[in-house]
């Protein structure tokens, strides 16, 4: 069974700190995909990334900025001089490779608050 | 863009109602599927499907059934409502397969369901 594990509940930083958002995955498939949504208080979620497990390079995507570990079944997240917009709940997923019924397991989000 | 539309966004019902959450997606996808969100629990995946009049059990399905007539439309459908099942629904869709590089689930703004 697939697994994502976001341990940090909760996290409370003053605006230009830096913050990473853990994920932790377990999967038995050789080939899945990862993924990061922001949820703002509106509700919808937004996607910011996906990543595959064959390419482990990490990406950078102005403040945002991704680490993707596969030694250590990781794919962590880090905001850059945060600001107050940042401030939503953000999940990681997992996607199983059952090819054309692909869904997604979800951990269960970390808010963030980013303070002035 | 592709947009994921929920009928509702904040509905009241009694227990014991016959509750019907609509969801329409205009991108043509083949895959929907409906999420439950509650606090500290993260989104757990009730029921999918993957093309019109099938569907396939998620992880919390019990008390729940689902109907897609039309590939544009989803339907969420609690039988008998009960307290427990206030909660946050979400919509999604995504075209399949994840694996195609660019793909990634979309997802609606959310049906906040009190029952009473």
């Amino acid at each position: 069974a697939q697994k994502v594990t976001q341990a940090q509940t909760e996290i409370s930083v003053v605006e230009k700190e830096d913050v990473t958002l853990d994920c932790v995955y377990e999967t038995r498939d050789t080939t899945y995909y990862l993924f990061w949504y922001k949820q703002p208080p509106s509700g919808e979620l937004v996607f910011l990334i996906r990543r595959n497990s064959f390419d482990e390079q990490n990406e950078i995507s102005g403040r945002y900025s991704w680490n993707f570990q596969k030694s250590t079944s990781s794919f962590n997240f880090t905001i850059t001089a945060s600001q107050v917009v940042d401030s939503a709940v953000y999940f990681c997923a997992l996607s199983d490779f059952t090819g054309a019924n692909s869904k997604l397991t979800f951990g269960k989000g970390i808010t963030l608050s980013v303070r002035p | 863009d592709v947009k994921v539309t929920q009928s509702s966004r904040y509905l009241v019902k009694r227990t014991g109602e016959k509750v019907f959450l609509e969801c329409v997606q205009d991108m043509d996808h083949e895959n929907m599927f409906w999420y439950r969100q509650d606090p500290g629990l993260g989104l757990r995946l009730i029921y999918f499907s993957y093309d019109v009049k099938m569907k396939e059990k998620g992880d919390i399905p019990e008390g729940y059934s689902v109907s897609r007539e039309k590939k544009e439309r989803f339907s969420l459908i609690l039988e008998s409502a009960s307290t427990n099942q206030t909660s946050m629904y979400l919509c999604a869709s995504s075209p399949p397969p994840l694996m195609v590089s660019g793909n990634t689930i979309y997802f609606g703004e959310g049906s906040w369901l009190t029952v009473v």
